[in-house]
């Protein structure tokens, strides 16, 4: 089993959709989780961190259950910019394989 | 520009030679990784350090594989021997190192795009 999980995508949505992606991790004794963005051809950027009450920052609302070892990611209002490939990061080092995400008009 | 740099941008090599890469961190960031990715995956973790020090390799590194960060600021990430399965881009990031086990946000840097002919 991997160390990290992520939902295989791709996901292709309309303009103003609701999409969530969801991860998994081995690990039961991790502590730092974190969602990355990555455009195509360029590195990876921190989207938002994960923190154990979730947390919310405008349109994206990440949530963590210890309990079942997953963490979410909830984009709402999905807009055109939002195209890209999301990571989710366990312990700084280990990362999902990402999921893609394509907002059509 | 403050943030990580990584050079060469671009490394085209034969089979069976040596390369070397060089990350410059953020000078405030005491923790350096390396990682390295293939197209639709995400960041492979290699190694990484805390100042001076590699605390941690991975297992899928073979001995190929080195890396140095002397006097924690710079590192270099050498791959002898090259093969075509070392074609990737390599990625270097850094942080600030966290308390108590904790880890914090990484900024990467532009990567090195490696291939291997």
């Amino acid at each position: 089993r991997k160390e990290v999980e992520q939902d295989p995508g791709p996901f292709n949505v309309p303009e103003g959709a609701t999409v969530a992606f969801n991860c998994t991790y081995s690990n039961s004794a991790s502590q730092s989780f974190f969602w990355y963005r990555q455009d195509c051809r360029k590195e990876p950027k921190l989207l938002m961190s994960v923190y154990s009450s979730g947390n919310e920052d405008g349109r994206f609302t990440a949530q963590l259950n210890r309990a079942s070892q997953y963490i979410s990611l909830l984009i709402r209002d999905s807009k055109l910019s939002d195209s890209a490939t999301y990571l989710c990061v366990v312990n700084g080092m280990r990362f999902g394989a990402g999921t893609r995400l394509t907002v059509k008009p | 520009d403050t943030g990580v740099s990584q050079d060469p941008r671009h490394k085209i090599t034969k089979r069976g030679q040596n390369v070397t890469f060089r990350c410059d961190p953020i000078s405030e960031h005491n923790r350096l990784y390396w990682y390295r990715q293939t197209l639709g995956q995400g960041p492979e973790f290699l190694t990484y350090f805390q100042n001076e020090a590699q605390l941690e390799k991975s297992r899928l590194l073979s001995d190929r594989f080195s890396a140095e960060r002397p006097k924690g600021s710079f590192s270099t990430l050498e791959i002898q021997r090259t093969e075509q399965g070392d074609s990737a881009m390599y990625l270097c990031a850094s942080s600030l190192g966290g308390a108590g086990g904790l880890w914090n946000e990484q900024f990467f840097g532009p990567g090195t795009r490696l291939t291997v002919l």
